[in-house]
């Protein structure tokens, strides 16, 4: 099955700073690949995603790019602020509603 | 559009006992997910539901079960509980079986003692 490897566990910055934060993922046949941030006592939610016809996209601060023959896929928050705060989680799926997520990373944004 | 909601959001239960949750999903989304949340296996897919047919299963003994009723409401049941089982459980809906966008509820907080 498909395995997802999130990489730092935990990530601290200064407010302003960028934050990047990277996933690698073992099932070629995955092709849609979300990212979750999920505050203290809440579930996790959507903040973008990308499916592998895409190479990159961005939301305003946010920007994922995916690297299909590497299997690897990151996150890049841009001017980050305190409320960016969160553990952000990454995932695959080869379809039909299954989502293999990886461990998560806490991100630290001091003022 | 109100979003995913689930019921109870925190429960007590003892070793051996057995609980149900509930998700009421997106209003018009009719594939429900379920997902256990621990630290030290992090997110985990349970299985998923559409049209009341359980689509796919996730790696987890048949003591942990679901429903969807007409209504795409969903229900999951975990019998004999264990120690092991305390976890957030969350469910997630999407709009058709295989759109992989998914929408988290909050979560129910199970503790089992």
């Amino acid at each position: 099955g498909e395995n997802v490897e999130q990489h730092p566990s935990t990530l601290s910055v200064q407010e302003g700073d960028s934050a990047v934060i990277k996933c690698t993922y073992s099932d070629s046949a995955s092709n849609y690949f979300p990212w979750y941030k999920q505050e203290l006592g809440k579930g996790p939610q959507l903040i973008i995603d990308i499916r592998s016809n895409v190479g990159e996209k961005k939301d305003q601060r946010i920007a994922v790019t995916l690297n299909k023959t590497a299997k690897h896929f990151s996150l890049h928050i841009t001017e980050t602020q305190p409320e960016d705060s969160a553990v952000y989680f990454c995932a695959a799926s080869p379809g039909y509603s299954t989502l293999t997520f990886g461990k998560g990373t806490m991100l630290l944004v001091s003022p | 559009k109100a979003g995913v909601t689930q019921t109870p959001r925190y429960l007590i239960k003892t070793r051996g006992q057995q609980v149900t949750l509930s998700c009421s999903p997106i209003s018009g989304h009719r594939s429900v997910s379920w997902y256990q949340q621990t630290p030290g296996q992090g997110l985990q897919f349970l299985f998923e539901y559409f049209s009341e047919t359980q689509r796919n299963k996730g790696n987890f003994p048949g003591r942990f079960s679901g429903r969807q009723f007409s209504n795409s409401r969903s229900e999951m049941n975990v019998s004999t509980l264990e120690l092991g089982d305390s976890a957030l459980y969350l469910c997630a809906s999407s709009s058709t079986s295989g759109e992989e966008t998914q929408y988290f509820g909050p979560g129910t907080r199970l503790l089992v003692l």
